[in-house]
């Protein structure tokens, strides 16, 4: 059974920096490109961040490049979000999710529970 | 960039009742269009890809249709547990791959 399990949210003041963190288990974690999603509080779903399986190709909002960085280990089956210089306007609900099989990178066919980042003074 | 636009923002439908969902593109995402339910609280949940094929368990009521930049989304008679927001996605043109804004399917 694929788990995908976010770790890391909280509150932090504007201009903080944060990492969140994605556990995943049940599939062969190296080969799956993954990606950060999030949800605004009463808006709908913004894609943030994509990372190949190998780690070696990554893509960005432009809401957020030059601000985040995605990375993962695939020794420890983990995913990563470092986030610096936040807004108050990255307030949202942060989902990993994994890419589908065949290439579709950007269909997600698993989602984590979300985790919550509140930026705010 | 490309725009996905869902109509309606709300739906209103009893149980048991038809539900019709639309999405739009701004230009061509070649059939490459994902739905997601997602209900409050919870992670969303991948229903249809590939504009038309359902994912794993899903149920048959939930159908996808449409090509180019015209996109519906039909559950054929609503369950209690149907009642949610669905966002369509495209994955055809990257980055940045777009969600629409949502529909809300309430309960009459």
């Amino acid at each position: 059974e694929v788990q995908l399990l976010e770790s890391g949210g909280g509150l932090i003041q504007p201009g903080g920096s944060l990492r969140l963190s994605c556990a995943a288990s049940g599939f062969t974690f190296s080969s799956y490109a993954m990606s950060w999603v999030r949800h605004v509080p009463g808006k709908g779903l913004e894609w943030v961040s994509t990372i190949s399986g190998s780690g070696e190709n990554t893509f960005y909002a432009d809401s957020v490049r030059g601000r985040f960085t995605i990375s993962r280990d695939n020794s420890r089956d983990t995913l990563y979000l470092q986030m610096n210089s936040l807004r108050s306007e990255d307030t949202a609900v942060f989902y990993c999710a994994k890419g589908a099989p065949a290439g579709n990178d950007a269909l997600f066919d698993y989602w984590g529970q979300g985790s919550l980042v509140t930026v705010s003074s | 960039e490309i725009v996905m636009t869902q109509s309606p923002a709300t739906l209103s439908v009893s149980p048991g009742e038809r539900a019709t969902l639309s999405c739009r593109a701004s230009q061509s995402v070649r059939s490459n269009l994902a739905w997601y339910q997602q209900k409050p609280g919870q992670a969303p949940r991948l229903l249809i890809f590939d504009a038309s094929t359902r994912a794993t368990g899903i149920p048959a009521r939930f159908s996808g249709s449409g090509s180019g930049t015209e996109y519906t989304l039909t559950i054929s008679s609503l369950q209690s547990e149907d009642f949610a927001v669905y966002y369509c996605q495209q994955y055809s043109t990257w980055p940045p791959w777009t969600f629409g804004q949502g529909t809300t399917v309430e309960t009459k």
